[in-house]
Order: C-alpha cells, then structure tokens, then sequence
C-alpha cells in the first residue's frame, strides 16, 4: 500500500519560516503534490514536484528528494492567513486513471 | 480556469433518506472525478473513482450499494447516500484534473448532517 508521514501539527509566528515535511512509501512515484484547506473549505492545490529539486511559488516552495522519499513544503513570511492544513499527496496509476492518495495532514498554526 | 463546482454545500436530512450530491466540472471535460469523505481534522479519504461513462471504482470497505455514483457526462458526477444513518454525517469532496498526474481541483464540499 502506499502511506505517507507528515508531522500532525506545526505553530510559528508572523513572518517566520516554517517547514513542513513528508515521507512517503509507495509502489512507484509519479511526483508529490501539496495542497492547503483551510476549515470548512476544498483543498486548493499548492505545488507539484516531479523531479528531485526545489519548486518555487510566491512565498510557497516546494522540494523533493527521491532518493529519500522525502519532500517538504516551505512557507516562508508567514501570514496568519496561512493557518490551515496542509496536505502531502500522491497519485499512482491504476485501471487508466491516477489514483490520489493523502497524507494525514499537517495543521499549520501562525500566531501573532 | 479548472473550476470545480459541489451542490448542495450543506444538507440536513432524516435518517432513512436519500441524498444527492453534485460535482460539475464547470470549464474542462473530466473523464475521472474522484469522491472523498473527511472526518474533523483528518485526511481526505478516497471513497471511489467515478469514470464516465463506466462503473465506478469503490476503495475497500467502501459498500457500493449504499454510495451510488453516477458519471452520466464528461461534466457531471453524482454521489447519493443511500438510507442515510447518523453514522453518514460527514464532509463530502470531489475533485477531478485536466487528465493524467495533473492537479486535482476540488469542489467546496457538501456537509451531510443526518439527524
């Protein structure tokens, strides 16, 4: 089966860096996505790393290590409109469509 | 572009009752939609794929008779609880991708309450 481990909760403080990171075990690898929900609402999807390296997008990156199995997602100038969960995802194909499985979900918490 | 759309975004309904839920892909066609339940503070879990066109393809311990889906469009999949328990309350999403390992895009999400 495949699982991946990310830290259950991280707090930081306006305008600090924090990383979150996650480890994965799957049956193959077709890149790490990252994906924020905030309570009550979908998902939006953040970031996408297909080959090892650094992803960068405004104030969100993203790296990947594949032979670690390890990615994290990096958040920098905090905002407290960056609390929310974050999510490490991958997608494997299986009967022609790639099917999306999530990490548990790491809860992200600015404080002022 | 990529829009998701999910109706209703709130349901209050009796238990025994039958609830239907929506998922249009609103600008792009989507030969695949996918349907998850979310309990407070945890992960999405996949309850199935929904392919257009064919049956869908349910995760295990997911029962096929009580969560029907139907993907009768390229735009258009639907998810009905079926004699719906308290048990069933929950947060339901769906997402569907422009095709491939492509981002998926989710909908807003529906909160069945069964009373």
């Amino acid at each position: 089966g495949q699982s991946l481990e990310q830290p259950s909760e991280v707090t930081a403080v306006e305008g600090a860096i924090v990383q979150i990171n996650c480890t994965y075990q799957t049956s193959g690898f077709y890149g790490l996505s990252w994906y924020q929900q905030h309570d009550g609402g979908a998902p939006t999807f953040l970031s996408y790393n297909g080959l090892d390296g650094l992803e960068e997008t405004g104030r969100f990156s993203s790296f990947l290590s594949r032979s670690d199995s390890y990615g994290y997602l990096l958040l920098q100038e905090l905002q407290m409109k960056d609390s929310a969960s974050y999510f490490c995802a991958v997608r494997l194909p299986s009967g022609g469509s790639y099917i999306p499985t999530f990490g548990r979900g790491t809860s992200l918490i600015v404080h002022p | 572009g990529a829009v998701v759309s999910q109706h209703p975004s709130r349901v209050i309904c009796k238990s025994g009752t039958s609830v239907k839920i929506e998922c249009r892909s609103l600008d792009f066609q989507a030969t695949t939609m996918f349907w998850y339940r979310q309990f407070p503070k945890q992960s999405l879990m996949l309850m199935a794929t929904s392919n257009e066109g064919s049956k869908a393809t349910y995760e295990q311990g997911v029962e096929k008779d009580k969560f029907l889906i139907n993907h009768a469009s390229l735009t258009l999949s639907t998810l009905t609880v079926t004699s719906a328990h308290p048990e069933d309350s929950s947060f339901y999403i769906c997402s569907a991708s422009l095709g491939g390992n492509s981002p998926l895009h989710f909908g807003n999400g529906t909160r069945l309450t069964v009373t």
